[in-house]
């Protein structure tokens, strides 16, 4: 079965970087691209960027561009994000998923916490 | 972007009801529009993708309408474990967006 597994929670300090594994498996992990998606506490759902995990081509939304970086190790199956300068209002629960016809598969979310 | 607006904000229902949700694009999406519920603590769940074809495993009492802008989900007889909050998204243009979403609570 599909499955994608993510990292567990985290605590920064503003400034700091933090980066989320998703490990995917029940799949052909390239047949597929994968997003991220956070969700800050009791808000919506925000789409940050996407990665093909066939060659690697990325795309970004533009509030993210300069600081997230999407990466995948195909030896693995699995996918990163990581998000720097981290500042109070990135706290969040942030998601991975498979993005195939709408994001049918989601990992389980992880928390960072960004606080002084 | 594209901006997806859904009403109403907050549905009250008793089960066994009728749900109608809606979402409205500020510009044309063709169909590539998707529905989601997530439910406290977890992650979202998709529901219906292309605006009408429904995810794996979803049950037929779920289902989605329309093209262009205006887009419906219905679902057809409230189930307990449909009291969720209910989101659409479009994947039409880059970025992808999502609208605000809708809570369906126990009347």
């Amino acid at each position: 079965q599909v499955q994608l597994v993510q990292s567990g929670a985290e605590v920064k300090k503003p400034g700091a970087s933090v980066k989320v594994s998703c490990k995917t498996s029940g799949y052909t992990f390239s047949s597929s691209g994968i997003s991220w998606v956070r969700q800050a506490p009791g808000q919506g759902l925000e789409w940050m960027a996407w990665i093909s995990t066939y060659n690697g081509n990325t795309n970004y939304a533009q509030k993210f561009q300069g600081r997230v970086s999407l990466t995948t190790d195909t030896s693995t199956s699995t996918a990163y994000m990581e998000l720097r300068s981290l500042r109070s209002d990135d706290t969040a629960v942030y998601y991975c998923a498979r993005d195939s016809l709408g994001f049918d598969y989601w990992g389980q979310g992880t928390l960072v916490s960004v606080s002084s | 972007e594209i901006v997806l607006t859904q009403s109403p904000d907050t549905l009250s229902l008793s089960p066994g009801e009728r749900a109608t949700l809606s979402c409205r694009a500020s510009q044309s999406v063709s169909n590539y529009l998707g529905w989601y519920q997530q439910k406290p603590g977890q992650a979202p769940r998709l529901l219906i993708y292309d605006a009408s074809n429904r995810a794996t495993g979803i049950p037929a009492r779920f289902s989605g309408s329309g093209s262009g802008t205006d887009f419906t989900l219905t679902i057809s007889s409230l189930e307990p474990e449909d009291f969720a909050v209910y989101y659409c998204q479009q994947r039409s243009k880059w970025p992808v967006t999502f609208g605000q979403g809708t809570k369906v609570e126990i009347k």
